[in-house]
Parts: structure tokens; sequence; C-alpha cells
């Protein structure tokens, strides 16, 4: 079955400091990943999606196939990344899965 | 361009009850997606539309239903509330051409069944 898992359902770091945050997935095909984030009273809005190889906000996500993984790092934690962070993974005909989700706090 | 917007924002029903939720899309958008987002089981795709037709459903029962109408736009009903379908429902709106387009998610309406 097709399922995304984020063990962690807070993570708490210092500013400055590196963050990952675990993504997991099961997924019989050629999976297409996505991180959301929603930060506090905003919408949920698309952060990166592994096929554009992109970084965002400083961002990176790298797909491992072999661990079944779409872990997202950011080498220097700042304040605003505060947000609650979501996982998804594209399924048949445009339908996301998404993960538990993990919430980022960042302190001073 | 604007975002996706949804109405209403905030809804409260009593068990029993059917509510209609809408949500227009970002313009030029011809696929929408309604999710419902719940503390205990997170977000669940309910069921996809793209001109004027349902592409995409997920595991809900038939008391979740909707629609699309020619401008894209698309209401979701839910009937015979009980009390596990409060829940905030999302919708999102995307090109529609490829099922990579971009998902847009609009501010969500938060609906509690009393």
């Amino acid at each position: 079955a097709q399922r995304v898992t984020q063990p962690e359902k807070l993570l708490s770091v210092f500013k400055g400091a590196p963050v990952e945050l675990k993504c997991n997935y099961s997924y019989s095909g050629s999976p297409e990943l996505f991180w959301y984030v929603q930060y506090s009273r905003q919408r949920l809005q698309l952060l990166l999606r592994h096929i554009s190889r992109e970084s965002i906000k400083g961002f990176t996500a790298d797909l491992n196939k072999g661990e079944t993984s779409f872990h997202l790092k950011k080498p220097f934690a700042q304040e605003e990344d505060s947000a609650m962070y979501y996982c998804a993974l594209l399924h048949q005909g445009g339908k996301l899965i998404f993960g538990q989700g993990t919430e980022l706090s960042v302190k001073p | 361009k604007a975002g996706v917007t949804q109405t209403p924002r905030y809804l409260i029903k009593t068990r029993g009850q059917q509510v209609t939720l809408s949500c227009s899309p970002i313009s030029g958008h011809r696929s929408v997606s309604w999710y419902q987002q719940t503390p205990g089981q997170g977000l669940q795709f309910l069921f996809e539309y793209f001109s004027e037709t349902q592409r995409n459903k997920g595991n809900f029962p038939g008391r979740f239903s909707g629609r699309q109408f020619s401008n894209s736009r698309s209401e979701m009903n839910v009937s015979t509330l009980e009390l596990g379908d409060s829940a905030l429902y999302l919708c999102a709106s995307s090109l529609g051409q490829a099922r990579t387009d971009t998902q847009y998610f609009g501010p969500g309406t938060r609906l509690t069944v009393l």
C-alpha cells in the first residue's frame, strides 16, 4: 500500500543548528515526492519537489530510492523556519498522499 | 492572481444535517481536489474534479460528494453529518494538464459537527 511516514511529530532545534526532517515512503512505482509547509495562520504551500532538484529557502531534499526516503534538510535553521512540514507522495491521477506532518520549532 | 478561495471559512452543524462547501480555484486552473484534515487521520484525499468530471476518488463513504461547474468552481457536499466529520476541509487547484502540476491550497473550511 502507498504510505508516507514522518516519524517525528515535533522537532525542536536552536537557531543556526542543522535540521533534518525525516520522510519515508512506501510505493510500488516510481515515486514523485513533495514537501509542503504550513506557517502559522497561513495556508498549506509547496516548498519543494524532488523532480525539480531545487533548493528553496535553503532547504534541500534528496530522494533515496534504496532507503525509500526523502528527508528535508537545512544546514542552518532560522526562526522563521518554524512551521508544520508535510511530506507528500503523488499517487495515480494526481492524488497526494500526505504524511502526518512534523512541527519544526526553531528556538532563538 | 488571486489564490484559491473557500467559503464559508467556518461552519457549525448538528448531526444528521447536510452541508455544502465551496471552492473557487485560481483563474485558469481546471482541476480541483478536496482533502479532509483531522488531528487523528491527518490530510486525506477526498476527490478530484477536472472539467466538470470526477477524475479521482478517495476512500470516503458515499455521504461525501462533489461537483464542478463550467467555470471550474467546485462544491463539496456532506449529507447526514456525523460527529467524526468535524474537520478542516481543504481544496486545492491546479492546471490539471499533468498529474505533476503543482496543487495550490485554499485556507480551508473548518466544519464543526455538534
